[in-house]
């Protein structure tokens, strides 16, 4: 496609449930990105996948957040037994390898509210 | 860990005029990448311009340009002949060059408003 896109855009769920977040990268992109928006902690990093290296989840914030990229190309977030503070929006990244110094262009988001 | 700093809340400027916003950031790395990145109401973070620490030649992209100041550790953007398009949040951002840690480190933001 021409930009990453990520569904859904809007997403409401009740507490504990689980969710699925799912990002399409640009085509020919191997790396992707998953960055967390929200009021009180401004934009954080979630996790990094880079071609077909084990990701860096060091900025997953507890064992309720997982993310799984197959085939290279498209990435799940999920998010189980979803709590409040976990209301932001859920962005995704991605870029050409990133050795070669390439942006990052980001997708529109999904805006995740949890009553 | 590398931390990046946008003092201002909050800015406006009248429709045509100039604006420089102000980032600031610290790291002990001597090469890296920053960027400002735009964030008008549809969420869509949109880069405008980026700098490779290594270049000492300030970046410019059209009506947005930057001011590098590598041992201040400073890096402003500044919009001329502001438009009504230009309204948005903004991001100042880091992004280290060492394998693995390419993840973008962002400020707070900035939230730039033009006034017809």
């Amino acid at each position: 496609g021409a930009g990453v896109s990520q569904s859904p855009s809007n997403k409401v769920t009740e507490k504990g449930k689980d969710v699925e977040l799912r990002c399409d990268p640009i085509s020919g992109h191997t790396a992707l990105y998953w960055y967390r928006q929200s009021l009180g902690q401004g934009l954080e990093f979630l996790i990094y996948f880079q071609g077909n290296s084990a990701p860096d989840k060091s900025g997953l914030p507890s064992d309720r957040f997982s993310a799984e990229r197959t085939g290279g190309s498209v990435s799940t977030l999920t998010i189980q037994r979803t709590q409040q503070e976990d209301s932001a929006v859920y962005l995704c990244a991605s870029s050409l390898a990133p050795s070669r110094g390439e942006t990052q262009y980001f997708g529109p988001g999904t805006r995740l509210l949890v009553l | 860990a590398q931390t990046v700093t946008q003092s201002q809340p909050e800015m406006s400027v009248q429709e045509a005029e100039t604006v420089t916003l102000s980032c600031t950031y610290d790291t002990s790395e001597s090469d890296y990448y920053l960027f400002w990145y735009k964030q008008p109401p549809s969420r869509q973070m949109i880069l405008v311009i980026r700098q490779e620490a290594y270049k000492q030649q300030n970046a410019t992209e059209n009506r947005f340009s930057v001011n590098f100041q590598k041992a201040a550790k400073s890096f402003s953007l500044k919009i001329s002949d502001s438009q009504l398009g230009d309204a948005a949040m903004y991001f100042c951002a880091y992004r280290s060059r060492i394998q693995g840690a390419q993840k973008l480190v962002f400020g707070q933001g900035t939230r730039l408003t033009i006034n017809p």
